[in-house]
């Protein structure tokens, strides 16, 4: 069976601090894996991974692939109060060479503290 | 947590068709909500579908476009009607839950448009 598992499930930190979100995943065909920003009821596209090992940076966020491990982090350096949402991860299937379904995990709820 | 099945899980249509996905959850939601996902993009939110009463569609989406039912709390349908090419995109169910504001999403149901 196909799935995406995220941890923590939840997280409580302070301004300042640097946070690491998980996403592994077991699927049968893997096309790419997509982290969002939840805030309200549409979710903000964040980073979009296909390659091993090739960091995605974007200002204070950053996110990697292990498809050897099958697994992804999300990682936010200097956190701030903006940042608390819940952090998506889905996986895009492949079908046939083109592109397939997504499934999601749970999505961490991130908290950060003043 | 909830359990979404959508169907179809993809499809292929003709320019000028129609199409209608169907969206079945495990448990009695009160509002169900339709997205649609475009490569690269964040996921957008077409509409919320409340039992009872007629879909609230966001800025961008019509009705006439988008119909959508929801006879029951378990149940939804979105259709995309007067199909062209720039419709191919996967479209999602949601559900949320009441009390941790967390979304629980299907599998998608890719549409191409030729």
């Amino acid at each position: 069976e196909d799935k995406v598992v995220q941890s923590p499930l939840s997280l409580v930190v302070h301004e300042g601090d640097t946070v690491t979100l998980n996403c592994s995943y077991e699927v049968t065909n893997f096309r790419s894996l997509l982290w969002y920003k939840q805030e309200k009821k549409a979710p903000t596209f964040l980073f979009m991974l296909t390659s091993s090992g090739i960091e995605k940076k974007s200002g204070r966020l950053s996110s990697i692939l292990d498809k050897k491990e099958l697994f992804s982090i999300l990682n936010i350096t200097a956190t701030q109060t903006g940042d608390s949402a819940i952090y998506l991860c889905a996986v895009e299937m492949n079908y046939g060479g083109s592109q397939g379904n997504l499934i999601f995990g749970k999505g961490t709820k991130l908290s950060v503290k003043p | 947590s909830a359990v979404i099945s959508q169907k179809p899980s993809r499809d292929i249509c003709q320019r000028g068709t129609s199409l209608t996905i169907q969206c079945q959850v495990d448990s009695q939601v009160t509002m169900m909500f339709w997205y649609r996902q475009q490569p690269g993009q964040s996921l957008t939110l077409i509409a919320t579908a409340n039992q009872g009463s007629e879909a609230t569609y966001e800025s961008g989406f019509v009705i006439d476009k988008f119909p959508i039912s929801r006879p029951n709390l378990t149940f939804s349908t979105l259709t995309v009607s007067n199909l062209s090419p720039e419709d191919s995109s996967i479209y999602l169910c949601s559900v949320d839950s009441w009390a941790t504001g967390e979304l629980f999403f299907g599998e998608g149901s890719r549409l191409t448009v030729l």
